[in-house]
């Protein structure tokens, strides 16, 4: 089963607000990451927090990871058209070292 | 050019046909990896590779088989397609220590 289960699936904002989404995974992990996919399109990463890590920042981007819940969430901050995509939480499955993916969430940011 | 390249980009196949799919990758990175994309399932791992001589069994390896040629070059090779494989297929690649990975643009297979 997936290791990462995504909330919501779906996401419909305008353009200026912020968007919230949320990830759990169920074993332990060394560090967990956001990607992004535009349409049909590869995976881009966007950001890596380590397990020691509470809070993350990169740009419009903030993570948070509570490792004592096994969830995190990624906050995109006055989204713009252009962040319409979908965004994916990935873990590395403890010491396995192989990534683990999300179902996903699909965001869509009306002009 | 794009550092992970994936072959063909799109392909149609027929009902038990063998088919191949290639990864070829510039980034140095040790770590390959193959991926299913089906809507509304993410991302499914089917196979992962360390380095050349060590392949893994992922989530979903039923059906499938990989072959590491080279550190940059890791094939995924459909035996007999079946119609449930028709999915998008995605190669990613990572460099030991930092699972931070690259990907392909993915191929789109549809077996019919």
């Amino acid at each position: 089963s997936q290791q990462g289960e995504e909330d919501p699936q779906a996401l419909s904002i305008q353009e200026g607000e912020n968007a919230t989404m949320n990830c759990s995974y169920k074993t332990s992990i060394n560090n967990l990451q956001w990607y992004r996919q535009n349409s049909g399109r590869g995976l881009v990463h966007l950001i890596l927090i380590r397990s020691n890590e509470r809070e993350k920042h990169s740009g419009r981007l903030r993570v948070t990871l509570d490792t004592s819940k096994k969830s995190s969430s990624l906050l995109i901050t006055a989204s713009r058209a252009a962040d319409t995509a979908s965004y994916f939480c990935a873990t590395d499955g403890g010491n396995t070292g192989k990534l683990i993916f999300g179902q996903g969430t699909t965001l869509q940011v009306k002009p | 050019d794009a550092d992970v390249t994936q072959t063909p980009r799109n392909r149609i196949t027929k009902t038990g046909k063998r088919i191949m799919l290639e990864c070829s990758q510039t980034k140095g990175h040790d770590r390959m990896y193959w991926y299913r994309q089906d809507p509304g399932l993410g991302l499914r791992l089917i196979y992962y590779s360390f380095d050349v001589k060590d392949i893994n069994k992922g989530e979903i390896s039923d059906g499938y088989s990989v072959s590491r040629q080279a550190q940059a070059k890791f094939s995924l090779s459909l035996e007999s397609a079946i119609p449930n494989q028709t999915a998008l297929y995605f190669c990613a690649t990572s460099r030991s220590g930092y699972t931070e990975a690259f990907f392909g643009q993915g191929t789109r297979l549809t077996v019919v």
